[in-house]
């Protein structure tokens, strides 16, 4: 059990394009959901939490206009990132948690996001 | 703010020895999370400490957890080529937020 996808794996995109990634728990419902960064060699960055039917809350840095974070449904969330540039290259990964396996989080596979 | 320091960043280990990483804090926090990335993917659970003197073993790693001292620590016991790969321990800030130490990159080698 415990199970978060992420669609896609990987994309390749052009610069000034927006990507919309997804975020899936497949097999329980997610009250909350993370998103997060990282870059080649380094660690994972916090970028935002989403709860289900409310607004994200973004990490400090992080520009929310950018980074556009919707969480409509207990079972899906997705990132889209708007107006893509090459320094938003990076791998992003999300989580998420719910309330029956206590506060521990189910990471996702991740998805390579390379702007050219 | 919270900060989470491992040391040391990288280890190249001979199989068969042990060796231990550490995992420093800065303020107070009751859970502490290891996992294990292999390079290219997501991350892997390995250890969930959620209190004080906690120890918890799989295989040939051994995770503890001292909240007095803020210090977690991954002991490796007779190393094998498989346990390549980056360890990172994440701490979790009191608001539901994990904070991710810098990681720790094993290469074991025969």
């Amino acid at each position: 059990g415990a199970v978060v996808s992420q669609h896609p794996s990987w994309v390749i995109c052009k610069s000034g394009t927006s990507v919309k990634i997804e975020c899936r728990s497949l097999d329980f419902q997610a009250t909350t959901m993370f998103w997060y960064r990282q870059f080649p060699k380094q660690s994972l960055m916090l970028m935002a939490t989403s709860n289900e039917g409310s607004k994200a809350t973004y990490e400090q840095g992080v520009e929310k206009d950018k980074f556009l974070i919707n969480h409509a449904s207990l079972t899906l969330s997705t990132l889209t990132v708007t107006s893509a540039h090459p320094e938003d290259s990076s791998f992003y990964i999300c989580s998420a948690r719910f309330p029956g396996k206590g506060y521990e989080q189910y990471f996702g596979p991740g998805t390579r996001l390379t702007v050219t | 703010e919270l900060k989470v320091e491992q040391n040391p960043l990288f280890l190249s280990m001979q199989e068969g020895k042990n060796y231990t990483i550490y995992c420093n804090y800065s303020t107070t926090s009751d859970r502490l999370y290891w996992y294990r990335q292999d390079p290219g993917k997501s991350l892997e659970s390995l250890f969930v400490l959620l209190s004080n003197g906690a120890v918890k073993q799989e295989g040939r790693l051994m995770a503890s957890l001292d909240t007095k001292a803020r210090l977690s620590t991954l002991h490796i016991t007779a190393a094998v080529h498989d346990l390549s790969a980056t360890y990172f321990c994440a701490v979790d800030s009191g608001a539901d937020k994990l904070i991710f130490g810098t990681g720790t990159r094993l290469q074991v080698f025969p």
